[in-house]
Formats: C-alpha cells, structure tokens, sequence
C-alpha cells in the first residue's frame, strides 16, 4: 500500500534559516509525490509536484524538493526561512489506480524573528 | 473568480441535526472530492466523484451523503450529526489522475467549512 510519513509534527527555525521538511514515502510502483500548504484558516495550495523526469523540483515560494528513491524521501526545504512561510505543510503521495492523494499527518513550522 | 468555493464557511449545530455543505468549482474539472480535517490536522478522503460518477467512498458513516447534481458541484449531506461530526471539510477538485499536463494529478481545494456539533 502507497503511504507517506512526516517526520516532526512541528519544527521551529529561525528567520533566515535553512528549513527542512521530512517525507518518506511507501510504494510499490514509482510514486507521484506532492507537498502542500495550508495558511491558518485557509485550503490546501500546491507547493511542488514530482511525477516523473528532474527528480528535484522547484516549486512556490523558493521551496524545492528531491526525489530520493534510494531513501523513499522527498523532503521539503528552502535556504532561508521568511516569517510569511510559517503554515501546515502536508507531503502527499497519489494511489495510482485509485485516483486519489494520501497526506501525511502534517508539519506546523513556526518561525522564530 | 473563486475556483473552488464552499459554503457555509462556518456551521454550528447541535447533535442529532441535519446540515448540508454546498461545492462548486469553476475550473472545468472532471473529478471532486470531500475531505475531512479532524482537529490535530488529519486529512482523510471521504468521497471523489467524476463527472457526476461516485467513484471513492471511504469508510464512511452512512449518515454522510453526497450529491453531484453536475460535474461543477458536489454537495455533502450530514444526517442525525455526531459530536465527532466536528471538523473542517474541504471540498476539492482535480483533471482526471493520469492525464498529462502540468495540470495533471494537482488538487485544488476550497478554504473549507468549520463544523461544530454541540
């Protein structure tokens, strides 16, 4: 079964640091892999996609991605934290056959001024 | 022009009551779904039809009914509501999976609707 796993429900980095985001993903085919945001009392919005070909991918904001297939991550990340990027930030994988995504659990990242 | 909107953005109700939260999109997707945030974040997929077709229904209680009277809407039905009914519920919508397309496989959701059952 295809899954996704956040590591951290919260992590806390300074403005103007580098922040990173941990996802791991389980999955027998090769994954389509999605990272989203959600700002307090908002929607989720696409941040990046990976489906096939550059396996980093750049997405919104300055936030980047690489697929690691030999760590089954997909880790989040940007060099320098700015206080507007403090949100929930969910890592998705698609159930190929089943048209649907799976989320992880989230990570609420808070920046510190 | 808002793509995917929800109304009411805010329910409160007491248990035992029915209530129903309205989708639209305007974006010409083929597919649109429910999910459901329960309070520490957890988003689960309740529903997803295409093109009118009910083609994911989760474990969900037969109390939640959805309804897609045309592509560009899909409505959810709560009967006899549950204290653990309280959550946000967003409504979404995509192209078909496995088309291409920079489009292709991407959610777009709505800002969602706050439901609290006391």
């Amino acid at each position: 079964a295809q899954s996704v796993t956040q590591l951290g429900s919260h992590v806390s980095v300074s403005e103007g640091a580098l922040v990173l985001l941990r996802c791991n993903y389980s999955s027998s085919v090769p994954p389509y892999l999605f990272w989203y945001v959600q700002y307090p009392n908002q929607g989720l919005q696409l941040l990046l996609k990976y489906t096939t070909g550059a396996t980093l991918v750049k997405g919104i904001n300055g936030f980047e991605a690489e697929f690691k297939k030999s760590e089954t991550s997909f880790h989040l990340t940007k060099p320098s934290a700015h206080m507007s990027d403090a949100a929930e930030y969910f890592c998705a994988v698609l159930i190929q056959g089943a048209q649907k995504l799976v989320f992880g659990q989230g990570t609420r990242l808070t920046i510190n001024p | 022009d808002t793509a995917v909107s929800q109304t009411p953005k805010y329910l409160v109700t007491q248990m035992g009551n029915d209530k129903s939260i309205k989708c639209e999109q305007n974006l010409g997707h083929d597919t649109m779904y429910w999910y459901k945030q329960d309070s520490k974040k957890f988003l689960k997929i309740m529903f997803s039809y295409n093109n009118k077709e009910l083609i994911i229904n989760e474990t969900v209680p037969n109390r939640f009914s959805p309804k897609s009277p045309d592509k560009a809407h899909l409505n959810l039905h709560i009967n006899s509501l549950e204290l653990g009914d309280s959550a946000v519920y967003f409504c979404a919508s995509s192209q078909v999976f496995g088309q291409g397309g920079s489009g292709a496989n991407v959610l777009t959701f709505g800002a969602g609707s706050r439901l609290t059952v006391l």
